[in-house]
């Protein structure tokens, strides 16, 4: 079966910096993408990585390693509004295009 | 552009009732996916439209669940009769062709009683 892990939990205060890591065991991987979603409100996307390396966007980077079957997800200077759900997902070549989630990690920012 | 937009926002229903949540995509997006998300559990795909085309149906859990994409717009999803097991929040996310990005709704919360 297909298998996505991430914390379910972190905590961090504002202005430093976190790591989310998410780790995947699957068949047919074809891409990963992190979603940040807040509490009563639609999954925002955040990212998509296909190749291996690190991808930058603003405060948040994401990494990705096929061959550890490994992402991040870097969030830089932290703000409150931070403080949210962020779900890691794939996709696989036999799936089409549906996403597979993993759980999500709830992160608190605190001032 | 006005975002995924998914109705109602809340819905509490009686076993054994029924229940039709709907789902306005992105206009001009013609994939369309249902969602769900049990508690405590993660977000599980249910199904996937092409257009008015079910592309794939292999995550919709019984035939209690039928959904419908008339005209390759709004989409439906009914479940009838509804059980407890099916409270949880369903997700409709939509994206244009090739594109990766999947646009989610927020959500309709269903709870059976």
């Amino acid at each position: 079966g297909q298998n996505i892990d991430q914390p379910t939990e972190m905590t961090a205060t504002e202005g430093a910096i976190v790591q989310i890591n998410c780790t995947y065991q699957t068949s047919g991987f074809n891409g990963l993408f992190w979603y940040q979603q807040h509490a009563g409100e639609a999954p925002t996307f955040l990212s998509y990585n296909v190749l291996d390396g690190l991808e930058e966007k603003g405060r948040f980077s994401s990494f990705l390693s096929r061959s550890k079957g490994y992402s991040y997800l870097l969030l830089k200077e932290l703000q409150m509004k931070d403080s949210a759900s962020y779900l890691c997902a794939v996709i696989l070549r036999q799936a089409g295009t549906a996403l597979i989630f993993g759980k999500g990690t709830t992160l608190s920012v605190s001032s | 552009e006005a975002g995924v937009t998914q109705f109602p926002s809340h819905s509490v229903i009686e076993k054994g009732q029924t229940v039709t949540l709907r789902c306005d995509p992105i206009s001009g997006h013609d994939n369309l996916y249902w969602y769900r998300r049990v508690m405590g559990k993660e977000i599980k795909f249910l199904l996937h439209f092409v257009k008015e085309s079910k592309q794939d149906e292999s995550g919709m859990p019984n035939n209690r669940f039928l959904a419908e994409r008339t005209g390759g717009t709004y989409s439906t999803l009914k479940v009838q009769p509804a059980e407890l097991e099916d409270s949880g929040v369903y997700f409709c996310a939509s994206k244009q062709g090739a594109n990766n990005e999947q646009f989610f709704g927020p959500g309709t919360r269903l709870t059976v009683l």
